[in-house]
Order: structure tokens, then C-alpha cells, then sequence
């Protein structure tokens, strides 16, 4: 089993939607949570923590589930550049494991 | 720019070849970490320094690759005798670790053909 797994995708979504990502960790002592976007040929960067109340940034909600070692994210009113592979980041003693992404694309 | 930077951006080599790729941290940064990517993958971690020592190592990492941070401040990643597998996109990213929670920024890396 990976030690992070995410549904790869491909999400193909219209603008304005909502969409869901989910991803699913194995080490449950894993103590710190992100997701990064990556572009297409580009390197991963940091779209939001994931903090354990949840939190929102503007468009963005994550979410986290310690007991059921699951973390989500949630993209409201899709844009044309949301399109991206967003990669589950799960840390433990500072040592970052990744998801293999998932990949959104938003058409018009 | 102040954030990493990694060169060369593309290298092109043949089988057996020896190549080195370099990583500029964020200045500040005391941590640095290099990964290794392919396609459809997400990056998978490869070894990482705290100032210039080197406190971990994948298994990923096999004896044809070492990797220094001689100075606590720009790191070198070296493969020996390449081979076709070693293709992928070879990510640097540094990061503050003090505060509350790290986070660790990336270079653009650098992409490797093994012909």
C-alpha cells in the first residue's frame, strides 16, 4: 500500500463548478498536512496547509480526518486557471511523502 | 528572485556518464531536501541536509548517486554511470524548520535524459 494515495484523475470539471479531492494516508502518526498544486512541467508549490479544525482560503476548503487518516480538499467556482495536478503532502518528523496527484482540468 | 533556483534546468547525457546538478536553497533556509520525479508520479524524496550535514538517505539512493552540502548553503547532487532509469525530473526544495510548521519551497528542477 503507498504511504499516501490520491484518486489520479483525470477530473474534468466546467467553469463555476465545485469540485473534491480526497487522499488517504497510512502512517497515522504523520503530524503535518499540505496540498501543493503542480503545473504542467513545472515544480510542485504550496497551496494550503491543512490544519486539524479545517480551513478555507478563499475558494479553497481542506479538510482533515485524524481518525480515519483522510484529507480533503474542495475547489469552489472552478476556474480556467485551476487547472493543475494537486499532490497530497503528509509530513512526519519532517519527512514529506507525496501523493502521485491528481488531475483537474477546468474547460470553459 | 530570492527563491531556489536549480542548474542546469535540462541535461542530456549518455549511458555511463557522470553528471552533477546544483541547488541554490532560500538564504535563510536551513534545510534542504532533493527529490526525484517522473511522470505521473509525485516527487519521491531522495536525502536531505540540516545546515551541511546530511541527515537522511533513501533507499532510493543507490551508490552511483551522493549528494554534499559542503557549506550549509548550496547542495550538489552527483549521479555516476548513468543508466536509462535514472530519467526524471531531480527537485530541490529548502525550508525553515524552527517555527511551527515547515514548509518546504521548491526549485524548478532540473530534468535529466539518459540516452
Amino acid at each position: 500500500r503507498k504511504e499516501v494515495e490520491q484518486d489520479p484523475g483525470p477530473f474534468n470539471v466546467p467553469e463555476g463548478a465545485t469540485v473534491a479531492f480526497n487522499c488517504t494516508y497510512s502512517n497515522s502518526a504523520s503530524q503535518s498536512f499540505f496540498w501543493y498544486r503542480q503545473d504542467c512541467r513545472k515544480e510542485p508549490k504550496l497551496l494550503m496547509s491543512v490544519y486539524s479544525s479545517g480551513n478555507e482560503d478563499g475558494r479553497f476548503t481542506a479538510q482533515l480526518n485524524r481518525a480515519s487518516q483522510y484529507i480533503s480538499l474542495l475547489i469552489r467556482d472552478s476556474k480556467l486557471s485551476d487547472s493543475a495536478t494537486y499532490l497530497c503532502v503528509v509530513s512526519h518528523n519532517n519527512d514529506m511523502r507525496f501523493g502521485a496527484g491528481t488531475r483537474l482540468t477546468v474547460k470553459p | 528572485d530570492t527563491g531556489v533556483s536549480q542548474n542546469p534546468r535540462h541535461k542530456i547525457t549518455k549511458r555511463g556518464q557522470n553528471v552533477t546538478f546544483r541547488c541554490d536553497p532560500i538564504s535563510e533556509h536551513n534545510r534542504l531536501y532533493w527529490y526525484r520525479q517522473t511522470l505521473g508520479q509525485g516527487p519521491e524524496f531522495l536525502t536531505y541536509f540540516q545546515n551541511e550535514a546530511q541527515l537522511e538517505k533513501s533507499r532510493l539512493l543507490s551508490d552511483r548517486f551522493s549528494a554534499e552540502r559542503p557549506k550549509g548553503s548550496f547542495s550538489t547532487l552527483e549521479i555516476q554511470r548513468t543508466e536509462q532509469g535514472d530519467s526524471a525530473m531531480y527537485l530541490c526544495a529548502s525550508s525553515w524548520v524552527g517555527g511551527a510548521k515547515e514548509t518546504q519551497y521548491f526549485g524548478p528542477g532540473t530534468r535529466l535524459l539518459v540516452l
